[in-house]
């Protein structure tokens, strides 16, 4: 089966500075890349996700990557701010099918004022 | 637009006391429903999953049990709970553009 493995699992940030946080996946039939932020306390919310027939997506101060020959992807958060400080998972998954979704153990993220 | 609601938010019990959780999904028909537990500082680790009324595939052995009665619904059970079973559950859902969505999850604390 899939196996996502995610890097690094902390990031402290200086206000302002940018975040990166890098997943690897296994199976190369993956083609559905979501990334979720959990706050304390509440369920994961999707942020942003890209498709294997795509290189790149941004939206706003956030971007995703995806390396489909190295398989691996990215979350780049530029002009970071205290409120972007949360927990961050990544997933990979097959689209269109009742296969599950497999996660990285997650990245806590935090953004020093 | 798509609402998936659970409940209770919060709940403590003592341990070898029944459990039942429950998750609905407003607006949407037929979706994919997930159960995950996450222990504190933890990942997600996926428990049921249901394709359709009365499909659970189960992806860890364990006390807990998974049931769909009704399309939007799904709902996790235990009939004894231990300890280990402590942690926060979420549900989520997925809709047929792949994307899924989570519940606001329910903290379970067994004492």
């Amino acid at each position: 089966g899939e196996n996502v493995e995610q890097h690094p699992s902390t990031l402290s940030v200086q206000e302002g500075d940018s975040a990166v946080i890098k997943c690897t996946y296994s199976d190369s039939a993956s083609n559905y890349f979501p990334w979720y932020k959990q706050e304390l306390g509440k369920g994961p919310q999707l942020i942003i996700d890209i498709r294997s027939n795509v290189g790149e997506k941004k939206d706003q101060r956030i971007a995703v990557t995806l390396n489909k020959t190295a398989k691996h992807f990215s979350l780049h958060i530029t002009e970071t701010q205290p409120e972007d400080s949360a927990v961050y998972f990544c997933a990979a998954t097959l689209s269109n099918t009742g296969n599950q979704f497999y996660f990285g153990t997650g990245t806590s993220l935090t953004v020093i004022p | 637009s798509q609402t998936i609601h659970q409940w209770p938010a919060t709940l403590v019990q003592p341990v070898g006391s029944p459990l039942s959780l429950e998750c609905t999904v407003e607006g949407t028909s037929n979706p994919n429903l997930y159960w995950y537990r996450q222990a504190a500082g933890r990942g997600l680790q996926l428990l049921f999953y249901s394709v359709g009324i009365g499909q659970i595939s189960s992806e860890v052995p364990q006390n807990l049990s998974a049931s769909r009665p009704q399309d939007r619904q799904f709902i996790l059970s235990s009939k004894k709970l231990l300890l280990s079973d402590s942690g926060f559950y979420l549900c989520a859902w997925r809709g047929p553009a792949d994307t899924q969505y989570f519940g606001p999850g329910t903290r379970l604390t067994v004492l």
